[in-house]
């Protein structure tokens, strides 16, 4: 079974500081890894996906890298915000599921 | 529609009773997942259809738990005689083929008293 593991659990920060949450995944044939945002008692809000053959994807302040042969992914957030605070889950696409880690909780000061 | 609507967003069950969550996915969107999420965790896969296959019921914790989907559109999923542990979040995505960027709805939170 697929195994995702998300480091540091929590990340408190002071506004205006780059970030980096990190991603492992135990078994590299992912069809896809995807980050995803979760705000208290919402649901998740897709922020970036990279294909398996891809290498990194950007959108904004976000950047996202994927090595599969070191079954890793990053998430670099630049110039943190306080609206950035929410949990930061990751989660690989193997076989007919998504593989979810247990999320990074991020706390952006202002 | 615009996003993925679930229904009801909350839902408080005495055990025993059964309950039925429903999930109406973005038009045109063939994948449907559900997945139960825990407080404090990561969601956790429950199952996977495509249309109105249901390809994946690996993660069903019990025979108490039925999803359908036979219209290959709306789903629902039935959970039958309601156990404290059940009380979570359900979540369902959909997308538009296997692979692609699953969007995912606000979740339907469920409390077994």
């Amino acid at each position: 079974k697929q195994e995702v593991t998300q480091i540091p659990a929590a990340l408190s920060v002071p506004e205006g500081e780059n970030l980096v949450l990190n991603c492992s995944f135990t078994d590299s044939a992912i069809y896809n890894l995807q980050w995803f945002r979760q705000d208290p008692g919402k649901g998740l809000t897709s922020l970036l996906l990279i294909q398996s053959s891809q290498r990194e994807q950007t959108s904004g302040r976000l950047n996202a890298s994927l090595d599969k042969s070191s079954g890793r992914s990053t998430l670099y957030i630049a110039a943190s915000q306080p609206g950035d605070s929410a949990t930061y889950l990751c989660a690989d696409h193997t076989g007919n599921q998504f593989y979810f880690g247990t999320g990074t909780s991020l706390t952006v000061i202002p | 529609g615009a996003g993925v609507s679930q229904s009801p967003r909350y839902k408080v069950a005495k055990r025993g009773q059964d309950v039925a969550l429903r999930c109406d996915p973005i038009s045109g969107h063939v994948s449907l997942f559900w997945y139960q999420q825990a407080l404090g965790q990561g969601p956790e896969f429950l199952t996977y259809f495509q249309n109105e296959a249901q390809l994946d019921k690996s993660g069903l914790p019990s025979d108490r738990f039925f999803a359908e989907r036979p219209e290959g559109s709306v789903s629902t999923l039935k959970i039958q005689r309601t156990q404290q542990e059940d009380s979570a979040v359900y979540l369902c995505a959909s997308s538009l083929a296997s692979g692609g960027r699953s969007i995912f709805g606000p979740g339907t939170r469920l409390t077994v008293l």
